[in-house]
């Protein structure tokens, strides 16, 4: 079973911000925050990943509240192109776990 | 360098059959998953082979079953197939900081 909590839908204006929401209230301190995205028919690709300070990369940025029981992932200037369904999961650094996706979120940007 | 690469991309099979999927790792990942992938379950883990070896296991019946070749190359292997089985089939390569890079996947169809 999926690990993680998030919002089947959302949809988001074209230029503005997109953020994301994840609960993640049974992770663990030694698991890590992952944001994958797929758009249609194609394998997820990874976007971020964090354990407790927020990060930011060329593609989003991740907030991870206090208590690490939820995140959320931010587009900052969403696109056409940014239409995709968004996972987020939790695992450790090393070894080996079952690493369930779950259903994710479909992110609609709107023109 | 090359992504993870799947054959074939598509399928049809009939009940009953059997069906051997392929996947080709990033060139020096030696962890490869494996993914199921339906409408209504989402992306549910499968398993994960390194070096050869099943490291972990997802909740899928015996007819499920997979291996890695010396070159890290990995196949699954579905037997006596059944409608349900029609779904995307996702391999991944884990690369640095648990990063998974996954292939177009194979749709399987089965009839």
């Amino acid at each position: 079973d999926a690990k993680t909590t998030q919002p089947p839908s959302m949809d988001c204006a074209e230029g503005r911000a997109a953020n994301l929401p994840c609960n993640h209230s049974t992770i663990s301190g030694n698991e890590y925050v992952y944001w994958y995205r797929q758009i249609h028919s194609q394998g997820p690709q990874y976007i971020i990943h964090g354990l407790k300070n927020n990060e930011t990369n060329e593609m989003a940025s991740l907030i991870i509240t206090e208590d690490r029981k939820s995140s959320t992932l931010i587009l900052p200037h969403a696109t056409l192109r940014d239409t995709a369904v968004y996972y987020c999961i939790v695992r450790i650094s090393g070894g080996y776990q079952k690493v369930t996706f779950g259903t994710g979120t479909k992110l609609q940007v709107i023109p | 360098k090359a992504g993870v690469t799947q054959t074939p991309r598509y399928l049809i099979k009939t009940r009953g059959q059997q069906v051997t999927l392929s996947c080709s790792p990033i060139s020096g990942h030696r962890s490869v998953s494996w993914y199921q992938q339906t409408p209504g379950q989402g992306l549910q883990f499968l398993f994960e082979y390194f070096s050869e070896t099943q490291r972990n296991k997802g909740n899928f019946p015996g007819r499920f079953s997979g291996r890695q070749f010396s070159n890290s190359r990995s196949e699954m292997n579905v037997s006596t197939l059944e409608l349900g089985d029609s779904a995307l089939y996702l391999c991944a390569s884990r690369g640095s900081n648990e990063k998974l890079f996954f292939g177009s996947g194979t749709q399987l169809s089965v009839l």
